[in-house]
């Protein structure tokens, strides 16, 4: 089945410690993004990428990067993880420009420590 | 800009009861809309979706929602609720961007269901 996979599941670090998180998608779809989802609060995008363009929320702390290497592939790197920023990492793809479904992935919980 | 209110943050419904969760957005234009479910730990699965035409959207697992543009209004509805259906539920309002599009989350609605 196509889908949208994210690795790890779950994911722990230490304060100040750099960790990169990981999706893949087999959908073959045009647009990934990324959104945090913190304990009892709705998903907030963080950004997006249509292909190779990159676009950033506009109160995405900087902090927070990304890369998308290919098409299947896109990788959320925290340079400097603070207390604050443990939550849910969820991965999303869609096809284009419309306003259309987004697929998500399982989700990665990240804490830190 | 665009917003989503979902002015129920805890719902508890018995088992085999109705259900109907609330959902009011605030978009300029005409409005895609989502409901999503997301059981716990888990990433978001979408119920269904309104992008234009009947008013009357039917989605998995038995749910269905109606689009009130007069009301800015997109509630979800299932005749009958089973003990798996206990999940969080967020709805969403779409937006097409330059590039991809984005989507705008209530705060969700938690539903709990008794026996």
């Amino acid at each position: 089945d196509a889908m949208v996979i994210q690795n790890p599941r779950y994911q722990v670090t230490q304060f100040g410690k750099p960790v990169t998180l990981s999706c893949s998608q087999t959908l073959n779809h045009n647009v990934m993004y990324w959104y945090q989802q913190k304990s009892s609060q709705a998903p907030k995008l963080l950004f997006h990428y249509y292909d190779k363009d990159f676009n950033n929320e506009a109160d995405t702390p900087d902090n927070f990067q990304s890369r998308r290497p290919n098409t299947s592939f896109c990788f959320l790197d925290i340079r400097s993880p603070g207390l604050g920023d443990a939550a849910m990492y969820l991965c999303a793809t869609s096809r284009g420009r419309l306003a259309g479904e987004q697929f998500f992935g399982p989700g990665t919980r990240l804490t830190v420590l | 800009a665009q917003s989503v209110t979902q002015p129920d943050i805890h719902i508890t419904v018995s088992e085999g009861a109705s259900l109907e969760l609330r959902c009011n957005y605030s978009y300029g234009a005409t409005p895609y809309l989502f409901w999503y479910v997301q059981s716990p730990g888990q990433g978001l699965q979408l119920l269904l979706k309104y992008f234009s035409g009947d008013t009357l959207v039917q989605g998995i697992k038995g749910f269905e929602a109606e689009f009130k543009r007069s009301q800015s209004s997109f509630n979800l509805r299932k005749p009958s609720v089973h003990w798996s259906d206990a999940a969080e539920y967020f709805c969403a309002v779409g937006a097409t961007m330059e590039y991809g599009n984005k989507l705008v989350f209530g705060a969700g609605t938690i539903l709990r269901v008794k026996s």
